[in-house]
């Protein structure tokens, strides 16, 4: 089955850019979807098709795809972004796959 | 502005069926291109799909879970329904419903999915 992997936790200093990865097999010929989840919410889709900004998220919030490796990248972090980041694909086999999540820290 | 509620049993013993229901207002369950799905959070875990469900029927479900899945739409009451059989305490988890937009519905398969709004989620705790 097709599996995704993020690192469990990135810290970044607030002001700073903070990058939180998404890898899997080929995973660049796919697209790459991100979400937000604070705690005791619902999470929130903050990257779509790689590199697609919804309305209403912040410019500072962006996403790449190549490769085996998807990214997100988040500059001038701000305290408000602290939260858990997942990132999902499809897969023709799996279907919808989300990786582990990764837990911003802005400290 | 589309809303989804999710609606069921807080507690389930073990072994037995789970079921929970998806209120969708604001839109129709009918509409193309988005599918309408489910995904689970255990306790201080993270994020995982269970499966998901056009408005003709066709289904998508984790390969994991697809043994006890069953995903279910009713058009004329503009809801969606998860049942989930032979529970077990790892089943304990909160329980969020979506709206999932693909660039195809129905028996196809789609280039891009993603899960374009969610349900506020119910938690349902297994234990006798």
């Amino acid at each position: 089955s097709y599996e995704l992997t993020q690192p469990p936790s990135v810290s970044v200093s607030p002001g700073q850019t903070a990058s939180i990865t998404c890898s899997g097999d080929k995973l660049g010929d796919k697209y790459a979807y991100w979400y937000q989840q604070k705690p005791g919410q619902s999470p929130v889709k903050v990257i779509y098709q790689d590199n697609k900004r919804p309305s209403g998220i912040p410019e500072r919030f962006s996403g790449s795809n190549s490769g085996n490796t998807a990214t997100l990248t988040i500059s001038g972090t701000q305290a408000m972004d602290e939260a858990d980041y997942y990132c999902q694909a499809w897969d023709s086999r799996t279907s919808v796959v989300f990786g582990g999540g990764t837990k911003l820290t802005v400290l | 502005q589309l809303q989804l509620q999710e609606s069921g049993p807080g507690l389930v013993k073990p072994s037995e069926t789970l079921s929970l229901t998806c209120i969708v207002s604001g839109g129709s369950v009918t509409s193309s291109s988005f599918y309408w799905g489910w995904i689970r959070q255990p306790p201080g875990k993270g994020l995982e799909w269970i499966g998901s469900i056009y408005y003709s029927g066709s289904t998508y479900y984790n390969p994991s879970l697809k043994s006890r899945v069953t995903i279910s739409v009713d058009t004329s009451k503009n809801q969606f329904s998860l049942n989930l059989s032979s529970v077990t305490a790892a089943d304990t988890a909160l329980y969020y419903c979506s709206r999932d937009f693909a660039d195809c519905g129905g028996d196809c398969q789609p280039s891009y999915y993603y899960m374009d709004v969610w349900g506020k989620g119910t938690t349902v705790t297994v234990s006798s």
